[in-house]
């Protein structure tokens, strides 16, 4: 079975400019999480969705961040416009519908905004 | 604010020894704990889980909690090199499904 999957693996752009970032769950994975790590942090939860819906969006840290899932498979991240603090490690994890508790992890995409 | 504590280390032992990684969380609703390892430049791996009190072995790996003390700690027995990683310990509440990480803690096993 195929792991979560994440492209690009690295990213590299400039201030202003706009960034999509996509994550492949599991397939049959319902639920699908965006985290993020930022130099010298910890890992930080951004948003969940159920399928096609936004379940809790509540890390997401302002609306230079749109995260969807068309069709509840995929899901796209975008950053628009990029800032320098952005920079850092995209995490994109899923996990069964009705198992919430483990949350399997993509191998992140590194964004670097200079 | 949630918060989940763990010593950056490095936490250095020897080949064969045992490593004891701790991790101290703030929030008494937390349910969930998970650790996770994560070798450089690529993604945490699930390695255990643990919802009750108590003592859960899985081959080399003992997850040990204790919710009255807000603490969950990990035993690697007959550490191998290939054990160096930086080990993440992760909570979550009934509340929500999001995981609140630690810093992790860096392991060094040594030949």
């Amino acid at each position: 079975e195929a792991g979560v999957t994440q492209f690009p693996s690295h990213s590299v752009i400039e201030k202003g400019q706009t960034v999509t970032l996509r994550c492949d769950p599991i397939s049959g994975h319902d639920n699908l999480y965006w985290y993020r790590r930022v130099m010298g942090k910890e890992i930080k939860f951004l948003l969940h969705f159920v399928k096609e819906s936004k379940q809790d969006e509540s890390g997401m840290p302002n609306n230079r961040f749109l995260a969807e899932r068309t069709g509840g498979t995929y899901s796209t991240l975008k950053v628009q416009p990029a800032e320098l603090e952005d920079s850092g490690v995209y995490f994109c994890a899923s996990s069964p519908r009705g198992a919430f508790y483990e949350q399997y992890f993509g191998p992140g995409t590194r964004l670097t905004v200079t | 604010q949630k918060e989940v504590e763990q010593n950056s280390g490095p936490l250095s032992v020897p080949e064969g020894a045992i490593a004891s990684l701790n991790c101290t969380y703030s929030d008494r609703v937390s349910q969930s704990f998970f650790w996770y390892r994560q070798y450089s430049g690529k993604s945490p791996e699930l390695i255990m889980s643990i919802y009750s009190n108590g003592d859960k072995e899985d081959g080399r790996f003992t997850a040990q909690l204790n919710k009255a003390s807000q603490y969950v700690s990990l035993l690697i027995r007959d550490s191998q090199p290939s054990d160096s990683a930086t080990y993440l310990c992760a909570v979550k509440d009934n509340a929500g499904n999001m995981l609140t990480f630690g810093g992790g803690t860096r392991l060094m096993v040594k030949p």
